[in-house]
């Protein structure tokens, strides 16, 4: 049974550095062809992809917030972490990890999710 | 960018009626098209890949179609449970540049 959870703080001032924790079961980063994402979501607008990372430790990153994101993943705790600098009030919206098989690009299964408000 | 249009934005349907939903996609995407279910304070579920293969424990009430810019999500008779936004994605590059459509919700008439 694959699940995913994510956490991390739920308020976030202007300028800060968000870190989010993705930890996931019923499948492993270190077998061959697996990969995890991150995708967010504004209150009430539509999902944006983020970032992904895969078995052979590449990442990918949206190419309009490439510079502010970073994708990383502790293989050995079945996690992966999203850091985001200078955040604005803007990123206010729920952040979602998912998993995706390599090369299919569609995402199988997903986190509840964990809405993180940036406000000072 | 690939630029994802879906239509309408909101869908009135009675329950049992068949509900259509489109997306648009701004440049060929091929067949690398999925379609998510999202209810409210919930993830998204995965309908849909491959434009019109279901994925797994999906009913056969929901079928998508279309290739290239073009494609269609179909209800065929809508249960309360259906009752959703519903977002398409394409998936046509890898490394991946992926976007989501703007989301249609479908609501009870």
């Amino acid at each position: 049974q694959v699940t995913l959870r994510e956490s991390g703080p739920a308020l976030v001032k202007p300028t800060q550095t968000l870190t989010l924790t993705c930890t996931f079961s019923g499948f492993s980063l270190s077998t061959s062809g697996m990969c995890v994402s991150w995708i967010r979501q504004p209150p009430g607008k539509a999902l944006e992809w983020l970032a992904l990372i895969d078995w052979d430790d590449d990442k990918y990153y949206s190419t309009s917030l490439k510079t502010r994101l970073t994708i990383s993943k502790d293989t050995s705790k079945n996690q992966v972490v999203l850091t985001m600098t200078n955040m604005d009030p803007v990123d206010t919206a729920t952040y979602y990890c998912a998993r995706i098989q390599w090369g299919s690009g569609w995402l199988d299964y997903w986190g509840q999710g964990t809405l993180v408000t940036v406000s000072s | 960018e690939i630029v994802m249009t879906q239509s309408p934005a909101t869908l009135s349907v009675s329950p049992g009626e068949r509900a259509t939903l489109s997306c648009r996609a701004s440049q060929s995407v091929s067949s690398n098209l999925a379609w998510y279910q999202q209810k409210p304070g919930q993830a998204p579920r995965l309908l849909i890949y491959g434009a019109s293969t279901r994925a797994t424990g999906i009913p056969a009430r929901f079928s998508g179609s279309g290739s290239g810019t073009e494609f269609t999500l179909t209800i065929s008779s809508l249960q309360s449970e259906d009752f959703a936004v519903y977002y398409c994605q394409q998936y046509n590059n890898w490394p991946p540049t992926w976007t989501f459509g703007q989301g249609t919700k479908v609501e009870i008439k």
